[in-house]
């Protein structure tokens, strides 16, 4: 039980269509990160969020947004869905962006398929 | 670019048997090093992880120890339970832009326990 919360835990899309993921992270943490883990593969990073604003992103296309709120629950946004946007969406959060070190906590992700 | 490289799986082992799972990584700078482990139909949970050369990281009898000059972290183990059997990925991390580029993974090996 790491402590961070993602919804909806499953969901199936129609291709074009538009989704937001949500993330509840650890109590305390105030860095937030996205990754996109597709079948058989490991995580790729997405993004992150450090107080409320975005302050690193991976090789990913505008379509994919994201916003970190006051109380460091995040959301991430995919517009015009692709059928090769079916994937995990792994949600971590940590205490702070500064130093690659740091303990990096994931929640159980968000299996999202598009048709 | 940075990236890591894990052997391929499914690895299969009969229980009490000895691991090893072996990780090299390439990177831009001294990364932090991390092994992650995938249990079926949950998300990631920290093993270990080494933040500098010659560190090891230790947790539930699995060790590995961070080698600059080889470039690598391998994870040990040295008798193995059915319990064991899931998915392991190796990761870094890097200082550059404080940790914000995200962790980089490799594919994740498959390790199978057999009774």
């Amino acid at each position: 039980e790491t402590g961070v919360t993602q919804s909806p835990t499953h969901l199936i899309k129609t291709r074009g269509q538009q989704v937001t993921l949500r993330c509840s992270s650890q109590s305390g943490h105030n860095t937030v990160s996205w990754y996109q883990q597709a079948l058989g593969q490991g995580p790729q990073f997405i993004f992150q969020y450090y107080r409320e604003e975005e302050n690193g992103r991976g090789n990913f296309p505008p379509r994919f947004s994201g916003l970190q709120f006051p109380n460091y629950s995040s959301e991430l946004n995919v517009n015009a869905l692709e059928l090769d946007d079916s994937a995990l969406y792994l949600c971590a959060s940590s205490l702070d962006s500064r130093g690659s070190g740091n303990t990096i906590y994931f929640g159980e992700g968000s299996w999202l398929t598009v048709v | 670019g940075n990236s890591v490289t894990q052997m391929e799986g499914p690895v299969t082992l009969s229980e009490e048997a000895f691991l090893t799972i072996n990780c090299t990584y390439t990177a831009t700078g001294y990364p932090s090093l991390f092994w992650y482990v995938q249990y079926p139909g949950e998300g990631l949970q920290l093993l270990l992880k080494a933040t500098k050369a010659d560190d090891k990281g230790s947790n539930k009898g699995f060790e590995a120890t961070y080698r600059k000059e080889t470039t690598s972290f391998h994870l040990e183990k040295g008798s193995v339970q059915v319990s064991d059997s899931a998915v392991y990925f190796c990761a870094l991390s890097l200082p550059t832009g404080g940790g914000a580029d995200g962790l980089t993974f490799g594919k994740g090996t498959h390790l199978i326990i057999q009774p």
